[in-house]
């Protein structure tokens, strides 16, 4: 069965960098485009960033741009985010979502909390 | 970016009721729209893509239908594991993707 698995979410300080990677099993990873999607404390669901099955294309919401760095390897089935200049705002629960092109994110992790305070 | 408003953001309801949630869009956005299901502590889940084809495995008491703008998820009669939160999700901008606001669906 489709398997997400997130990691990496920590208590981090303000303008500090932290690396979520997220482990997908059960399907293959190569052939679908990836999501990372976040939620702050009590808030909704903020799309976050999207790459494309094969990594060639990579796009972001405009609140993590320039900051944020979203990458696979299809080697290992496995996805990540870097963010670098973390800032309070930031602070959210970050799932990642397997996508199917202008339908829907058929998959979801369990979640990773990210935390960013001084 | 397209805009999503869910109406209402807050409904109680009984087991057995028949609810609509309403999704608008700022835009049109042709049937390019998805309907997730959270609960507490939970990632969200699948119900509706393509702004009414069932996702497998989902109870067919859940429907959606709608195109352009307006949009309806309805459950038919509500099932205890049915409280939750309900988002709306346009695809129409792919990749510039947005969620509604939220419905939080509460026992009366």
């Amino acid at each position: 069965q489709v398997q997400l698995v997130e990691s990496g979410g920590g208590v981090v300080q303000p303008g500090r960098s932290l690396r979520l990677s997220c482990a997908a099993s059960g399907f293959t990873f190569s052939r679908f485009g990836m999501h990372w999607v976040r939620q702050a404390p009590g808030k909704g669901l903020e799309w976050v960033a999207l790459i494309w099955y094969d990594g060639s294309d990579k796009y972001y919401a405009d609140s993590v741009k320039g900051r944020f760095t979203i990458s696979r390897d299809n080697s290992k089935n496995t996805l990540y985010l870097q963010m670098n200049s973390l800032r309070a705002e930031d602070t959210a629960v970050y799932y990642c979502a397997r996508g199917t092109t202008r339908l829907k994110f058929d998959y979801w992790g369990q979640g990773t909390l990210v935390t960013v305070s001084s | 970016d397209i805009q999503l408003t869910q109406s209402p953001s807050f409904l109680s309801a009984s087991v057995g009721d028949r609810v609509t949630i309403t999704c608008r869009a700022s835009q049109g956005i042709s049937s390019y729209l998805a309907w997730y299901q959270q609960k507490p502590g939970k990632a969200p889940k699948l119900l509706i893509y393509a702004a009414s084809t069932l996702q497998s495995g989902v109870p067919s008491r859940f429907s959606g239908s709608g195109s352009g703008t307006e949009f309806t998820l309805t459950i038919s009669s509500l099932q205890p594991e049915d409280f939750a939160t309900y988002y709306c999700q346009q695809l129409n901008s792919y990749p510039r993707i947005t969620f509604g606001q939220g419905t939080r669906l509460e026992i009366k």
